[in-house]
């Protein structure tokens, strides 16, 4: 079975710093791996994702990821923070294992961004 | 634009009542979720359903049924809410999974409180 940790439940960083927001997974098959980012009062949007092939994936509002499977992680960074940043981060991993039909996610338990001015 | 939308923001609700949660998705989309989310415990999957009339249990399932009569729309249900089912639900729904086409785009969340 699938599992994601996140590591730091907050984090804090002045406007202008690198973001580095950490995420673990396990998964017995070679996995699926999403970073969806929630803002104050709404519902989750994908940030981006590894399927297959480049293992350095670039999403929107300018951050990226990172597969390595030799670490099992998908870490989160941004070069430079913005205040607009500030939000709540969930690292997820997909099932697989069947091959059609719904494809399951497995969250991680969050990580929230603070930005210092 | 792939468009969720949940039939309630806030709800409060009585302890012992039947509470229904209606989840309508715009994409014709065959695969729906529903989650909650609660502090420290990220998102946990209570129910899914990949067709119409179609479900499954997620992780969480008990306490809750499910309804997915027509292909747009699916619905959790409380049959009798408790104090411990406040929380934030929301839902999602995808593609089937076709290599690339299984991200799943949420709804703005029901934040329930039962008193």
């Amino acid at each position: 079975a699938q599992s994601v940790t996140q590591l730091g439940s907050h984090v804090s960083v002045s406007e202008g710093a690198l973001v580095l927001l950490r995420c673990n997974y396990s998964s017995s098959v070679p996995p699926y791996l999403f970073w969806y980012v929630q803002y104050p009062n709404q519902g989750l949007q994908l940030l981006l994702k590894y399927t297959t092939g480049a293992t350095l994936v670039k999403g929107i509002n300018g951050f990226e990821a990172e597969f390595k499977k030799s670490e099992t992680s998908f870490h989160l960074t941004k070069p430079s923070a913005h205040m607009s940043d500030a939000a709540e981060y969930f690292c997820a991993v997909s099932d697989r294992e069947r091959g059609q039909g719904a494809q399951k996610l497995v969250f991680g338990q969050g990580t929230r961004l603070t930005i210092n001015p | 634009d792939v468009k969720v939308t949940q039939s309630s923001r806030y709800l409060v609700k009585r302890t012992g009542e039947k509470v229904f949660l209606e989840c309508v998705q715009d994409m014709d989309h065959e695969n729906m979720f529903w989650y909650r989310q609660d502090p420290g415990l990220g998102l946990r999957l209570i129910y899914f359903s990949y067709d119409v009339k179609m479900k499954e249990k997620g992780d969480i399932p008990e306490g809750y049924s499910v309804s997915r009569e027509k292909k747009e729309r699916f619905s959790l249900i409380l049959e009798s809410a408790s104090t411990n089912q406040t929380s934030m639900y929301l839902c999602a729904s995808s593609l089937p999974f076709k290599g690339q086409r299984e991200t799943q785009y949420f709804g703005p969340g029901t934040r329930l409180l039962v008193l």
